[in-house]
């Protein structure tokens, strides 16, 4: 079975700074993604950035980054640069891909606070 | 473009009534999950379709859930003789194929039931 774990319930950065959102893995599967998306006080999830199990390279998309260690079942996000709107909840997320399809299942998510 | 829709955006039912959930996706996608938030959690997977039909239905938490695609598109999730427990957040998401990284959620149906 897949298991996701957050165990960071609340965060705070102040603006402009870089913070770090831990996320760790569990799967029998060799093939697999990782997800984080972001999910405002309107309700609606925002994907953020994608990590294929075999992508050597670390995903990126503007200032997201995917900080995945293999061995160590560790898929962290790190946020550069702060800004006021950032804060959110956060969850990550993984999907077996040898199903064809991403069923997602999520952590239990981390509150991000972003102070001015 | 359109994003997903979700209709009704709250729903206050009693225990023991039927309710439906309905989710129009983003058009085109074939792919389409209903997922449910509880509070303080974690979105949970209920069910995937693929194009019309239920590829996996495996997190149906009962007989009482059901949900359809008869044309491939609008989705419509179903409970029968609701339960105080299936208060939550009821989320549809969909994608462009079943591999498509990305998938498009819409706001939620809260669902209540007292």
């Amino acid at each position: 079975a897949q298991k996701i774990t957050q165990t960071q319930p609340g965060m705070f950065v102040q603006e402009k700074e870089a913070v770090t959102l831990d996320c760790t893995y569990d799967t029998s599967d060799q093939s697999y993604g990782l997800f984080w998306y972001k999910q405002p006080s309107s309700g609606e999830m925002i994907f953020l950035i994608y990590q294929g199990s075999y992508d050597e390279q670390n995903a990126t998309e503007g200032r997201y980054t995917l900080n995945f260690q293999k061995a160590r079942k560790s898929a962290n996000l790190v946020i550069s640069a702060s800004q006021l709107g950032d804060s959110a909840m956060y969850f990550c997320a993984m999907s077996s891909l040898s199903g064809g399809y991403n069923k997602l299942i999520f952590g239990a998510g981390t509150r991000l606070a972003v102070h001015p | 473009g359109a994003g997903v829709s979700q209709t009704p955006s709250n729903k206050v039912t009693e225990k023991g009534k039927y309710v439906e959930l309905r989710c129009d996706p983003i058009s085109g996608h074939t792919a389409l999950y209903w997922y449910r938030q509880s509070l303080g959690q974690g979105p949970e997977f209920l069910i995937y379709f693929q194009g019309t039909g239920a590829a996996d239905d495996s997190g149906l938490p009962n007989d009482r859930f059901f949900a359809v695609r008869p044309e491939g598109s609008v989705s419509t999730l179903k409970i029968q003789r609701t339960e105080r427990g299936d208060s939550a957040v009821y989320l549809c998401a969909s994608s462009l194929t079943g591999l498509n990284n990305e998938q498009f959620f819409g706001p939620g149906t809260r669902l209540t039931v007292l």
